[in-house]
């Protein structure tokens, strides 16, 4: 049973570029999670997802962050415009349907690891 | 906002011996937390976790213990190996989005 698959698992990205990065959750999952990893530090909740439902995207920049779920096919979270400081680990997760007061485990993928140069 | 916040960035220990690695939590309200490890390079990876309705819960060599009262959950590692060394994240990880610490990185020396 495949766990959570994120692609590329590096991108290099010049200033002013997009970045895409997708991630394909654990079979039976509908719920997808982003966060992203500066060095150093911790895992900074970034957006929620359904299938095509963002759930809660509290945690996502205001300009040029954007994800989506599709009916179909992988999660895709895209930065436009990329800028040095873009440049961190985005980590996928996911988990199976949660109940509205409840806590779910949620499983990570390995990471797509974004230099923007 | 709610918080979680680890005590100390770095712990090391000698090889067999136990490791205790504290977390704090801000949300009165928080009823799930988890514990991961992440190591150089990769992906969170899930240890352990309890609910509110529970004060300590055993895995293999781990054992979690949360205190309601003063919001504090702990992870304790029984006779560290190196393998154990990684940065380890606790999580409040209730309804809705995951909300991490910064981690603590355990080094084990041989």
């Amino acid at each position: 049973n495949a766990g959570v698959m994120q692609n590329p698992r590096h991108l290099v990205r010049r200033r002013g570029q997009e970045a895409r990065l997708r991630c394909s959750p654990m079979k039976g999952h509908s719920h997808v999670y982003w966060y992203r990893q500066l060095p150093e530090e911790g895992l900074k909740f970034m957006v929620y997802l359904q299938k095509e439902n963002i759930i809660d995207e509290s945690g996502m920049p205001k300009e040029r962050f954007s994800a989506e779920f599709p009916k179909e096919g992988p999660s895709i979270l895209r930065i436009q415009q990329v800028v040095r400081g873009d440049s961190a680990a985005y980590f996928c997760a996911s988990s199976p349907s949660r109940g509205r007061n409840s806590g779910n485990t949620i499983y990570f993928g390995e990471g797509s690891w974004l230099t923007v140069v | 906002g709610e918080s979680v916040g680890l005590h100390l960035p770095t712990l090391s220990v000698q090889e067999g011996d136990n490791s205790i690695i504290n977390c704090a939590y801000s949300n009165s309200a928080s009823d799930y937390f988890i514990w991961y490890k992440q190591e150089s390079g990769k992906g969170p990876q899930f240890i352990i976790d309890i609910r509110s309705n529970m004060d300590k819960r055993q895995g293999q060599r781990v054992t979690v213990l949360l205190n309601k009262t003063v919001k504090h959950l702990s992870l304790q590692i029984a006779a560290t190996q190196p393998g154990d060394s990684a940065v380890y994240f606790c999580a409040d990880s209730g309804a809705g989005k995951s909300t991490f610490g910064d981690g603590t990185t355990l080094t084990v020396k041989p």
